[in-house]
């Protein structure tokens, strides 16, 4: 299947500081990617979708001023979380899309990051 | 209501029994339907998804749709060791957009 690259694996950072997490589609172009947050024993949900080109929409309640994210190219996405606090201390995966309009089978998972915020 | 829920566990069973997953969601719009793994500190992987109302079988997988009950399933055969991590039902919505359950936590004890 379509290998999509998440880096880094996991961070660690002082309160205040900014993160960058990136997301790569390895062999495929995609078109849209998705970003998750993931706390303990709870369920994915979704932060925003990011389409190649323009302004991620984000879901409600998710502050796009302190998450920034940028889908400059076809293979590239990346989600900042700006002056984290640990509050934002979370496992953060990236999703991509093969195709647009492509039935969500076609939905591949980065390897995740666990950012933890001191 | 959640839209998409599942009982968190865990559900433990013993090696080589069956283990039965359940969820259930809200929009009755949904479509489309997913079972995903995912082991501690990794990300999910697709295991089955189902659109029609039936069955539907891969290999030691079995995912079960009722549409008119609101309810997915999935059944694991011959459950493996292997098989232990946390399972998560995923239904995409109108938007196109997955929405995701809390997941189960499965123990299979050898």
């Amino acid at each position: 299947g379509a290998v999509v690259s998440q880096h880094p694996s996991w961070v660690i950072c002082k309160s205040g500081t900014s993160v960058k997490i990136e997301c790569r589609s390895l062999d495929f172009q995609a078109t849209t990617m998705f970003w998750y947050r993931q706390f303990p024993k709870q369920s994915l949900m979704l932060m925003a979708t990011s389409n190649e080109g323009s302004k991620a929409t984000y879901e409600q309640g998710v502050e796009k001023d302190k998450f920034l994210i940028n889908h400059a190219s076809l293979t590239l996405s990346t989600l900042t979380v700006t002056s984290a606090h640990p509050e934002d201390s979370s496992f953060y995966i990236c999703s991509a899309r093969v195709s647009p309009g492509q039935l969500n089978e076609k939905l591949f998972f980065g390897s995740g990051t666990q950012l933890s915020v001191l | 209501q959640k839209e998409v829920e599942q009982n968190s566990g865990p559900l433990s069973v013993p090696e080589g029994a069956i283990a039965s997953l359940n969820c259930t969601y809200s929009d009755r719009g949904s479509q489309s339907f997913f079972w995903y793994r995912q082991y501690s500190g990794k990300s999910p992987e697709l295991i089955m998804f189902i659109y029609s109302n039936g069955d539907k079988e891969d290999g030691r997988f079995t995912a079960q749709l009722n549409k008119a009950s609101q309810y997915v399933s999935l059944l694991i055969r011959d459950s493996q060791p292997s098989d232990s991590a946390t399972y998560l039902c995923a239904v995409e919505g109108n938007t196109g957009k997955l929405i995701f359950g809390q997941g189960t936590t499965l123990q299979v004890k050898p």
